[in-house]
């Protein structure tokens, strides 16, 4: 079937709005991961979801960062009162289940996100 | 934390040419994974290593995996300007802690510029 979706592919917002970020991952992938890539820092993890356990939120920056995965399916990144330092690229990847190195995550074309 | 060092930053090559990346780690690598990734695309999936020694083909594209499973690289043979984009190494961390984690930690990523 089809790859990981996101949407919008491109969002430009002014410094203090909320966005939502949307994910869609392979069909019948359990493991949702958002990444953030900002320029010169290569790519940073956010936060992972698998099935419905309690996600993992280790790697979100501030509080202003949230996400949620619904029916185990789709997932929404959602930033509130964005800084100019959220602007990046925003990358989500699925995989068929967590299970460490065996488990390869495939990645969506991702959201450029543009705070003016 | 797990690091990985990609070499070089940039190349720029002339087509037909041949061409290798380098990534290193300061930590013994149990997964490592190679994406390609162009502007709009996000990351594309080309091969995952495991064994120590362990080498892996696709097309003209070679990844090996040293035997100490600290290094790994990608080779490019007869460069073609379908080979341009940046090249990401990740590592699963999974068996560094022995905790079990599942987010990748990447390289910061080689540029290569196939000339025609």
């Amino acid at each position: 079937g089809a790859g990981v979706s996101q949407s919008p592919s491109n969002k430009v917002t002014e410094k203090g709005k909320d966005v939502e970020l949307r994910c869609d991952p392979i069909s019948g992938h359990t493991a949702l991961y958002w990444y953030r890539q900002s320029l010169g820092q290569g790519l940073e993890f956010l936060i992972y979801f698998q099935g419905n356990s309690a996600p993992d939120k280790s790697g979100l920056p501030s509080d202003r960062f949230s996400a949620e995965r619904t029916g185990g399916s789709v997932s929404t990144l959602t930033i509130q009162r964005t800084q100019q330092e959220d602007s990046a690229v925003y990358l989500c990847a699925s995989s068929i289940s967590s299970g460490g190195y065996t488990d390869t995550q495939y990645f969506g074309p991702g959201t450029r996100l543009t705070v003016l | 934390s797990q690091e990985l060092e990609q070499s070089p930053q940039s190349l720029i090559v002339q087509e037909g040419k041949n061409l290798t990346i380098n990534c290193t780690s300061s930590k013994t690598l149990y997964g490592l994974y190679w994406y390609k990734q162009k502007y709009g695309e996000g990351l594309i999936f080309l091969m995952m290593l495991q064994k120590g020694g362990e080498e892996k083909s696709h097309e003209k594209i070679t990844a090996k995996l040293d035997e100490k499973k600290q290094q790994s690289s990608l080779h490019i043979t007869a460069s073609q300007p379908s080979h341009a984009g940046i090249y990401l190494c990740g590592a699963d961390p999974f068996s560094y802690s022995g905790a079990g984690s599942y987010q990748l930690t990447f390289g910061k990523g080689t540029k290569l510029s196939v000339i025609p």
